[in-house]
Parts: C-alpha cells; sequence; structure tokens
C-alpha cells in the first residue's frame, strides 16, 4: 500500500513569499494529484501530474518519479491562497486506468496580510 | 467541464435511519467513481471504489452491507448509510474520472451529522 507523506504539517507566511509543500510516496505510480482544500471541505484538483513540471497561475508543481518526490509551489502568496494543500497518489500501482488515491495529511497553509 | 454534483451538501439524521447520497458527473460520463470520507482534522480516506454496472469494491474496514453503493448509469453513483450511528458522521467525497482517464474530479461534500 502507498504512503503518502507531507511536508510540512503547517506554514505560516507573509504574503508575497515564495511557498513550497512537499510530498514523498512510497509506490511506483501512475500519476500525482495535487489538491486544495478550503474550511467548508469542498476540493478544487489543482494538477495531475505524471513527469516533469506543470504550471498554473503562481503555482508550480514538479514530481521527480525516480525520488519518488513531489513539491507544489506557490509563487507570490496571497491570503487568499491560504487553504489546506494535499497531496495524492494512486494507492496500489495497476498500470492503466484510474485508482482510488492515498491522500497524504495535508499542508495547513496561512498566508499573513 | 468536467463538473461532479453532490446531493444533499449536509444532512442530519437520526441514529438508525439511512442516508443517500449521490453524485453526478454533469457533462462527461464517469466509468469509475470513487467514495472517499474524512473525520475531523483527519486525511480523506478511500471507502471504495464504483464501476459502473458492477458492484462495488470496498477498501479493508469498510462494511459493504452499511455503505451500499450503487452505481448504475455512467452519470450516477449512490452511497447509502444504513442503520447510522454517531460514529459514521463524517466529510463523504466523491469523485468520478472520464472513461480512460486518471484525473480524478472531485463533487463538493456531504456532510453527515447522525445524532
Amino acid at each position: 500500500k502507498n504512503e503518502v507523506e507531507q511536508s510540512p504539517q503547517n506554514l505560516t507566511a507573509q504574503e508575497g513569499e515564495f511557498i513550497t509543500i512537499n510530498c514523498s510516496y512510497s509506490v511506483g505510480i501512475s500519476a500525482l494529484h495535487w489538491l486544495q482544500q478550503h474550511p467548508g471541505g469542498g476540493i478544487v484538483s489543482l494538477f495531475m501530474l505524471s513527469s516533469g513540471k506543470k504550471k498554473h497561475g503562481r503555482l508550480i508543481a514538479t514530481i521527480n518519479i525516480q525520488e519518488k518526490h513531489s513539491s507544489l509551489h506557490i509563487t507570490a502568496s496571497h491570503p487568499r491562497d491560504s487553504a489546506v494543500y494535499i497531496c495524492a497518489s494512486p494507492g496500489r500501482y495497476s498500470g492503466g486506468g484510474a485508482d482510488g488515491l492515498t491522500f497524504g495529511k495535508g499542508t495547513h497553509l496561512i498566508i499573513q496580510p | 467541464g468536467a463538473v461532479v454534483s453532490q446531493h444533499p451538501s449536509w444532512v442530519i439524521c437520526k441514529s438508525g435511519t439511512s442516508v443517500k447520497i449521490e453524485c453526478r458527473s454533469l457533462d462527461f460520463q464517469a466509468t469509475t467513481m470513487f467514495w472517499y470520507r474524512q473525520f475531523p482534522k483527519q486525511s480523506l480516506m478511500l471507502m471504495a471504489t464504483s464501476n459502473e454496472g458492477s458492484k462495488a469494491t470496498y477498501e479493508q474496514g469498510v462494511e459493504k452491507d452499511k455503505f451500499l453503493i450503487n452505481h448504475a448509469s455512467l452519470t450516477l453513483s449512490t452511497l447509502t448509510v444504513t442503520s447510522a450511528h454517531p460514529e459514521d458522521s463524517s466529510f463523504y467525497i466523491c469523485s468520478a474520472t472520464q472513461i480512460g482517464g486518471y484525473e480524478q474530479y472531485f463533487g463538493p461534500g456531504t456532510r453527515l451529522t447522525v445524532t
């Protein structure tokens, strides 16, 4: 079974700072997900990536398949970025089709103005 | 595109009653839907995988007779919590994948409180 570890668990930063959240997993995967969860519980999928790097606005996600490690970066952070960021990977490596996800414990990010 | 809805968004029920939660893919066909739950201050956990037209696959420790899953069409899966108990109070969230895809699209979740 895949183990997904995230760090840090909590992060408070000032507006404008560059944010990095790390994720490591134990089993080879087809794709890794980065998700954002707001206080009400709703989840937004930010990225799904299987190699290299993806960018969307101020968010950047990278993955190193060999090292089983991924990072989520936020540039020019803003108070509205405050949320829980979660990485998730398939629980089992099947090599084909979607699998149920194993989630990290999440990083509680607070951006102070 | 790729919108998933859940209904209801929150529900309060009495112990011993059953509650049905619907998960719909609004603008795509989903052969596979997943059901997750999240207890307060804990991670999301996979409960079951639901494939259209076949029986759901449950994760270890999830009672299939208590959490009934039906995926009768390519756009709808339902989760019924039978004989609910206060310990079933949780946030239930579904996700769906498009045919042949890996990306999961999440519903907004259903908060269940059992009194």
